[in-house]
C-alpha cells in the first residue's frame, strides 16, 4: 500500500491569504485526488490531480479558487486561495493504487 | 455514482461481531462496493471492496446480497479500537474511481 504524507500538518491562516498543501506519496500512481472535509462533515472531492494537465473539478470547485499541480507521479499541490473563516477544513489528499484509495493524514486548516 | 444509505449510529460490545448494513438499490453493474472507515482525526482507511461475491481479507469480511442492492461489513471481534465511522461508497474502478462519501455509520465499540 501507498504511503502519502501531507504538509502541513495544520495552520491557521488569515482571511485574503492563500495556502498550498503538498502531498507526497512514495511510489510511482496513475491518480491522485483532493478532497475537503469541513467540520462536522463527511468527505466532498474537490479535483482529480491529473499529471501533465490541468486538474478535473466537481462540481462547486474551480480553479481559481483552488488550483492544483501535479508537476509528477508521485506528488500533487493544492493551494487554497483567498481564503475566508468557511475554508476551514481538513484537506486530504489521496492515491488510487490497484483497486483501492489510500488516504493522507490530511491538513487542518482554520482561517480566522 | 449511485447513491448508498446506511444508519448513522451503531453500538458494538468489544468482542462481539459488528454487522454494518448498507443499502444501495441504484448500484449499475459495473459499480463496486467499498468500505472505508475514518478514526477520529485521521485520514480514511480502506477496508474491503467487492462486485458481487462476497469477500474477506484480515480486516473484515463484505458481504453482497445476490440482487447486490444491498450489503453488510462485517468486523468479526471487535475491539475498541474499531470505534469510528464506517462510509459504504459505490464506486467505479480504475480511471473512474472517484469516491462519493456519504454520512456514514459512527459505529462504538464498548466494554
Amino acid at each position: 500500500s501507498a504511503v502519502i504524507s501531507q504538509k502541513p500538518s495544520r495552520d491557521i491562516c488569515q482571511r485574503g491569504t492563500s495556502l498550498t498543501i503538498q502531498c507526497q506519496v512514495d511510489s510511482q500512481v496513475t491518480m491522485m485526488f483532493w478532497y475537503r472535509q469541513q467540520p462536522g462533515q463527511s468527505l466532498t472531492l474537490i479535483a482529480t490531480a491529473n499529471q501533465g494537465s490541468e486538474a478535473t473539478y466537481e462540481s462547486g470547485f474551480v480553479i481559481d479558487k483552488f488550483p492544483i499541480s501535479r508537476p509528477n507521479l508521485t506528488f500533487s499541490t493544492l493551494t487554497v486561495s483567498n481564503m475566508s473563516p468557511e475554508d476551514s477544513s481538513i484537506y486530504l489528499c489521496s492515491d488510487y493504487s490497484g483497486g483501492e484509495q489510500f488516504f493522507g493524514p490530511g491538513t487542518r486548516l482554520t482561517v480566522l | 455514482d449511485a447513491k448508498t444509505t446506511q444508519p448513522p449510529s451503531m453500538d458494538c460490545a468489544e468482542g462481539r461481531a459488528a454487522n454494518l448494513p448498507c443499502n444501495h438499490s441504484t448500484i449499475s453493474g459495473n459499480e463496486y462496493v467499498y468500505w472505508y472507515r475514518q478514526i477520529h482525526s485521521q485520514g480514511p482507511q480502506y477496508i474491503i471492496h467487492g462486485l458481487k461475491n462476497n469477500e474477506t481479507n484480515e480486516m473484515a469480511s463484505l458481504i453482497i446480497t445476490e440482487d447486490r442492492k444491498s450489503s453488510t461489513l462485517i468486523l468479526p471481534h471487535a475491539t475498541l479500537r474499531d470505534t469510528a465511522v464506517y462510509y459504504c461508497i459505490v464506486s467505479l474502478t480504475g480511471t473512474a474511481s472517484k469516491l462519493t462519501f456519504g454520512t456514514g455509520t459512527r459505529l462504538q465499540v464498548t466494554l
